[in-house]
C-alpha cells in the first residue's frame, strides 16, 4: 500500500484563493517532499522539510509538518491559473547501513488541483 | 547545463518485445533513481544507483526488469518480453547527494505495450 495518503484527490478553486493539500503517512520517515506535475510528466521538486523541521516557506508555498500526527499540509497562497498541476507528497524513508538515508522516495496518489482564472 | 533528458519519449511496442530506456542525468550527480508511473499504481520506485552500483533495486517489478549504469552518468533501463501491464510512464530522476537530496525529475518516457 502506498506510503503517503493525500486529500483532496481533487481540488477546484478561484484564483486568488488558498490551496491546501494534505498528506498522511504511515512510518518515521528522514523527510517528507512536495512535487508539482503538469501534464502526467516530469515531476518538479517544490520543498523539502527535514524530519525535525515543523514549518517551511517557499515563495507562496508553506508545509508544515507533524510527526505526532504523521501528518504534512501544503498551502499555496493567493494561487494562480497557473498553478493548476498535481501535487504529490513524497516521504523519504530509506535507509543505508550505516544510519544514512540515500533518498529512495515513497510517493502519494496526488492532489489534483484546477484554478480557475 | 541541461537538466535530466530521457529518451524516447514515446516507445510504442508490441507485446514480447524487448526495450531499452534511456536516462541521462544532470552531469556530476551521483545518485540516480527510477520511477514508474501507471494509472492503477500511482507513482512507484524502481532502483537507486549510487555511481555505477544499484544498493537498491528492489522495485524492480520483475526479473524481466534490469537496469545498469556506465561511466557514473548515463542509464538505461531495459525491459524484457514486455507485457501489457509493463504500460507506463518511466521516470528518472538524479541528485547531487543521496541524504536529503532534491531529485531532478526527467520528462519520462511513455510506454506502450500492445
Amino acid at each position: 500500500s502506498q506510503q503517503g495518503e493525500e486529500d483532496p484527490q481533487a481540488l477546484s478553486i478561484q484564483e486568488g484563493e488558498n490551496a491546501t493539500m494534505n498528506c498522511s503517512y504511515k512510518t518515521s520517515i528522514n523527510n517528507l517532499q512536495w512535487y508539482r506535475q503538469n501534464s502526467g510528466r516530469g515531476l518538479v521538486h517544490l520543498i523539502l522539510i527535514r524530519s525535525n523541521e515543523r514549518e517551511k516557506h517557499s515563495g507562496r508555498l508553506r508545509v508544515t509538518l507533524d510527526t505526532s500526527k504523521k501528518s504534512s499540509s501544503l498551502l499555496i497562497t493567493a494561487s494562480r491559473a497557473a498553478d493548476t498541476a498535481s501535487y504529490f507528497c513524497a516521504t523519504d524513508l530509506s535507509l543505508l547501513a550505516g544510519g544514512t538515508s540515500y533518498g529512495k522516495l515513497t510517493f502519494g496518489q496526488g492532489t489534483i488541483l484546477t484554478v480557475h482564472p | 547545463g541541461a537538466g535530466v533528458s530521457q529518451s524516447p519519449s514515446n516507445k510504442v511496442t508490441e507485446k514480447g518485445k524487448d526495450v531499452e530506456l534511456r536516462c541521462d542525468p544532470i552531469s556530476g550527480h551521483t545518485a540516480l533513481y527510477w520511477y514508474r508511473q501507471s494509472l492503477g499504481q500511482g507513482l512507484e520506485f524502481l532502483i537507486y544507483f549510487q555511481g555505477n552500483s544499484a544498493p537498491d533495486k528492489s522495485g524492480l517489478p520483475s526479473d524481466r526488469f534490469s537496469a545498469e549504469r556506465t561511466g557514473g552518468s548515463v542509464s538505461t533501463l531495459t525491459i524484457q518480453r514486455t507485457q501489457q501491464e509493463d504500460s507506463a510512464v518511466y521516470l528518472c530522476a538524479s541528485s547531487l547527494f543521496r541524504e536529503l537530496g532534491t531529485q531532478y525529475f526527467g520528462p519520462g518516457t511513455r510506454l506502450l505495450v500492445l
